[in-house]
């Protein structure tokens, strides 16, 4: 079964510090991958998509992420967190469908806090 | 440009009514999906729209839930009977043609069944 997972529910970290938030994915064909971001009372707004070639996709507001066929992986990173990070971080991961667009599956989130 | 759109963007009901959520896609977008996100979840499918077609409602949760999208843009969403469990912020998003499955969000409607 198609299925996302982001083993972290909440996470805190210091302002400056650095930040890795973790995805893992399931899916049977060839995955595209996301990480969104969405601030309280806020749609989702789209940090960074990889669909094929480099493995490391560069994103909005200094994000990062790294994809790991060999581990199913799409961990999301960031070198120096700012206050203004803090939000719900959700990884999802759709695909192609013989040229037909599907939905998106979502992990569940992960929450990240800042402390000064 | 204007990104997707919902209204309302807070709705409070009594349980048993109907209530009808709307989305504006982003123009030219032909796809479009509805989300729901309750609270403590992740989102949760609930149909999509090639065109005015849904090819997948799969996600709806039960018949009293129907969705329509006219002229390939606008896109309304019904519930029926409204139940408290129905309680969630609906998204919906949209995407381009000969996209990759790159979608773009709206704001939500909170819905609040009493």
């Amino acid at each position: 079964a198609q299925s996302v997972t982001q083993p972290d529910i909440h996470i805190t970290v210091s302002e400056g510090a650095s930040l890795e938030l973790r995805c893992n994915y399931s899916y049977g064909a060839t995955p595209y991958l996301f990480w969104y971001v969405q601030s309280p009372g806020q749609g989702l707004q789209l940090l960074l998509k990889y669909f094929s070639g480099d493995t490391l996709v560069q994103g909005i507001k200094g994000f990062e992420a790294e994809f790991k066929r060999s581990q199913s992986s799409f961990n999301l990173r960031k070198p120096s967190v700012h206050w203004s990070d803090a939000a719900e971080y959700f990884c999802a991961v759709g695909g192609n469908y013989g040229g037909s667009q599907g939905n998106l599956i979502f992990g569940k989130g992960t929450k990240l806090s800042v402390k000064p | 440009g204007a990104g997707v759109s919902q209204s309302p963007s807070n709705k409070v009901t009594e349980k048993g009514k109907d209530v009808e959520l709307r989305c504006d896609p982003i123009s030219g977008h032909t796809a479009l999906y509805w989300y729901r996100q309750s609270l403590g979840q992740g989102l949760e499918f609930l149909i999509y729209f090639q065109g005015n077609s849904a090819p997948d409602k799969s996600g709806l949760p039960s018949d009293r839930f129907s969705a329509e999208r006219t002229g390939g843009s606008v896109s309304t969403l019904t519930i029926q009977r409204t139940q408290q469990e129905d309680s969630a912020v609906y998204l919906c998003a949209s995407s381009p043609p000969r996209g990759l499955g790159e979608q773009f969000f709206g704001p939500g409607t909170r819905l609040t069944v009493l």
